[in-house]
């Protein structure tokens, strides 16, 4: 069956970086795109972009240009994304999401567990 | 901008009863609707995509409605399991989140 398992929690400090990963089995690993969501503490959910199939093309919420970076590893089927200048702001559990198929409707049927990045002094 | 805006925050029903939640959107977005279910420290799920269409394994209570700027989703007798947050989310544009219906008993 289709699953996409997420790195562990992380505790960064302000600025820093941090750097997610979401492995997917069950499916043909480049016939999807790979979103990211993200929803902070007690809020709604919030996406923040994608990659392509093959990982030569991203597309980034406005919010996020500049400070976020999707990658992707096909050769062990693997999805990152890097968030850079971290804020307290950007304290949230990070899914990734995807559906099958490349009709270009970006709606999600299958989620990652849920990444929390914790950022504080 | 697309905004999408759900209504209510907050609806309480009883078990076995009827729920309607609403989901509107700022300008048309076809029928390029998602609707989702969120328990506490879970994932969303999806419930139906295409503004209509039930998502696999989706219990035939949750139905979905609409088009353009006014979608519904309907769960029909509430069990105990459905009290949860809903999200309606559209994808006519780069993905959008309504603010989410929190179901309580």
């Amino acid at each position: 069956q289709v699953q996409l398992v997420q790195s562990g929690a992380e505790v960064k400090k302000p600025g820093a970086s941090v750097k997610i990963s979401c492995k997917a089995s069950g499916f043909t690993f480049n016939s999807f795109y790979m979103h990211w969501v993200r929803q902070a503490p007690g809020q709604g959910l919030e996406w923040m972009g994608r990659i392509n199939p093959s990982g030569t093309s991203s597309s980034y919420a406005q919010q996020f240009r500049g400070t976020v970076t999707m990658t992707r590893d096909t050769s062990t089927n693997t999805v990152y994304m890097e968030l850079r200048s971290l804020t307290s702001d950007d304290t949230a559990v990070y899914f990734c999401a995807t559906k099958k198929g490349l009709d270009g409707s970006n709606y999600f049927e299958y989620w990652g567990q849920g990444t929390l990045v914790n950022v504080s002094s | 901008d697309i905004v999408m805006t759900q209504s209510p925050a907050t609806l309480s029903v009883s078990l076995g009863e009827r729920a309607t939640l609403s989901c509107r959107a700022s300008q048309s977005v076809r029928s390029n609707l998602a609707w989702y279910q969120q328990k506490p420290g879970q994932a969303p799920r999806l419930l139906i995509y295409g503004a209509s269409t039930r998502a696999t394994g989706i219990p035939a209570r949750f139905s979905g409605t609409g088009s353009g700027t006014e979608f519904t989703l309907i769960i029909s007798s509430l069990q105990s399991e459905d009290f949860a947050v809903y999200y309606c989310q559209q994808y006519d544009d780069w993905p959008l989140f309504g603010q989410g219906t929190k179901l309580e008993i």
